[in-house]
């Protein structure tokens, strides 16, 4: 699988939008994104996948550039809830596949 | 809640003892995944069943098994217990359909100590 590379960490105001980058320069055309969440030492929580166009779900949006190198998860309003290590995993098309975690980005949204 | 349900919650023991850690899918799917978390190696694919078959392996030692049973439930054997297996186990599920993105989707954990 493709390797990503993310900030280790990033801040946010609650109430404000929280984008989060995720570069995947090696990506190959059979691979999704997927981006995870885990709270503190709570199972990981699936948020959201995407190919190659943009998504939205009830949790955030997927911002996929075209050539598919970078992405950006966005949480439109953060809340305290938020807080969390983020995780943008490259993942093979195929099912049944592994997920490969990295070191993620640990948000923290500030009151 | 995700769905998939693990037991126990907590689980201490000692060096050199054996442990069985327990996970129901989501009703419908047929893989399991068992997952390790631990402070210096993250999280860590180990194992991966569908359909009662073993599928895929990854970073699982020679100590520890699994099996997923006819109602594909699975268990984590983990044997021979050393200090280094204090982490945190997490099983996921998904439908396992070719064709299909095959979301995961984890339990909430299993917190093994081992004293």
């Amino acid at each position: 699988d493709a390797k990503t590379t993310q900030p280790p960490s990033m801040d946010c105001a609650e109430g404000r939008a929280a984008n989060l980058p995720c570069n995947h320069s090696t990506i190959s055309g059979n691979e999704y994104v997927y981006w995870y969440r885990q709270i503190h030492s709570q199972g990981p929580q699936y948020i959201i996948h995407g190919l190659k166009n943009n998504e939205t779900n009830e949790m955030a949006s997927l911002i996929i550039t075209e050539d598919r190198k970078s992405s950006t998860l966005i949480l439109p309003h953060a809340t305290l809830r938020d807080t969390a290590v983020y995780y943008c995993i490259v993942r093979q098309k195929t099912s049944g596949s592994r997920l490969t975690f990295g070191e993620g980005t640990q948000l923290t949204v500030n009151p | 809640d995700s769905g998939v349900t693990q037991t126990p919650k907590h689980l201490i023991t000692a060096t050199g003892q054996r442990v069985t850690l327990r996970c129901s899918p989501r009703s419908g799917d047929l893989s399991v995944y068992w997952y390790q978390q631990s402070l210096d190696q993250g999280l860590q694919f180990l194992i991966q069943y569908y359909n009662g078959e073993e599928r895929a392996k990854g970073n699982i030692l020679e100590r520890f098994s699994a099996q997923q049973f006819p109602d594909l439930h699975s268990e984590l054997n983990l044997s021979s217990l050393e200090l280094g297996d204090s982490a945190l186990y997490f099983c996921a599920s998904s439908e396992g359909l070719a064709g299909t993105t095959d979301t995961q989707y984890f339990g909430p954990g299993t917190r093994l100590t081992v004293l």
